[in-house]
């Protein structure tokens, strides 16, 4: 299957500074990437979809100003976490959507586990 | 809206056994696809299998395939031998043709027992 690279898997930051999580197709162009949250034993929750050269659309309950996404290339889709707060620690999982072959799939990146102390 | 529903929170297998984890679905759309997704503890998602909507015939891919009654909103997962490896939490996942984000189920945690 496709690959889908993230960066970084680790981030540990204090509280008020601004982290960026890149996500990364690497053997496929992704107009759609996705951004969900994950919290420990919970399902995925979608935070928003990102369209490359246009805004992104967000979920309802979700802060576009603290969560600002990116998808400037067909390969790469950014999320950044603004004035990062404790309450923000969880993992962050991307994904992006594939039609090769005529089969719409979604292949995952591995996760990026940001800690705000 | 769609939900999914995924009843078993946890279930527990024999090695070389086979097992089967339930998923239903709500939707009032004709064109989706729905997947399983496999996320050991490593924690990255990684597909197991897909079906669309609109095939009859159940998809396969070696020893998992699925279950699909389209009219009862059904999508069980047949995990066939079981093994080790197979210990993960699955994730059953909607996506509606023309949107493409996923709606997750709560997972099932599978445990094989050597």
């Amino acid at each position: 299957g496709a690959v889908v690279s993230q960066h970084p898997s680790w981030v540990i930051c204090k509280s008020g500074t601004s982290v960026k999580i890149e996500c990364r197709s690497l053997d496929f162009q992704a107009t759609t990437m996705f951004w969900y949250r994950q919290f420990p034993k919970q399902s995925l929750m979608l935070m928003a979809t990102s369209n490359e050269g246009s805004k992104a659309t967000y979920e309802q309950g979700v802060e576009k100003d603290k969560f600002l996404i990116n998808h400037a290339s067909l390969t790469l889709s950014t999320l950044t976490v603004t004035s990062a707060h404790p309450e923000d620690s969880s993992f962050y999982i991307c994904s992006a959507r594939d039609w090769t072959g005529g089969e719409e799939t979604q292949y995952f990146g591995p996760g990026t586990r940001l800690l705000v102390l | 809206a769609q939900t999914v529903t995924q009843s078993q929170p946890e279930m527990s297998v024999q090695e070389a056994e086979t097992v089967t984890l339930s998923c239903t679905y709500d939707t009032s759309e004709s064109d989706y696809y729905l997947f399983w997704y496999k996320q050991p503890p490593s924690r990255q998602m990684i597909l197991v299998i897909r079906q669309e909507a609109y095939k009859q015939q159940n998809a396969t891919e070696n020893r998992f395939s699925v279950n699909f009654q389209k009219a009862a909103k059904s999508f069980s997962l047949k995990i066939s031998d079981s093994q080790l490896g197979d210990a993960a939490m699955y994730f059953c996942a909607y996506m509606r043709g023309s949107q493409g984000n996923l709606i997750f189920g709560k997972g099932t945690k599978l445990s094989v027992k050597p």
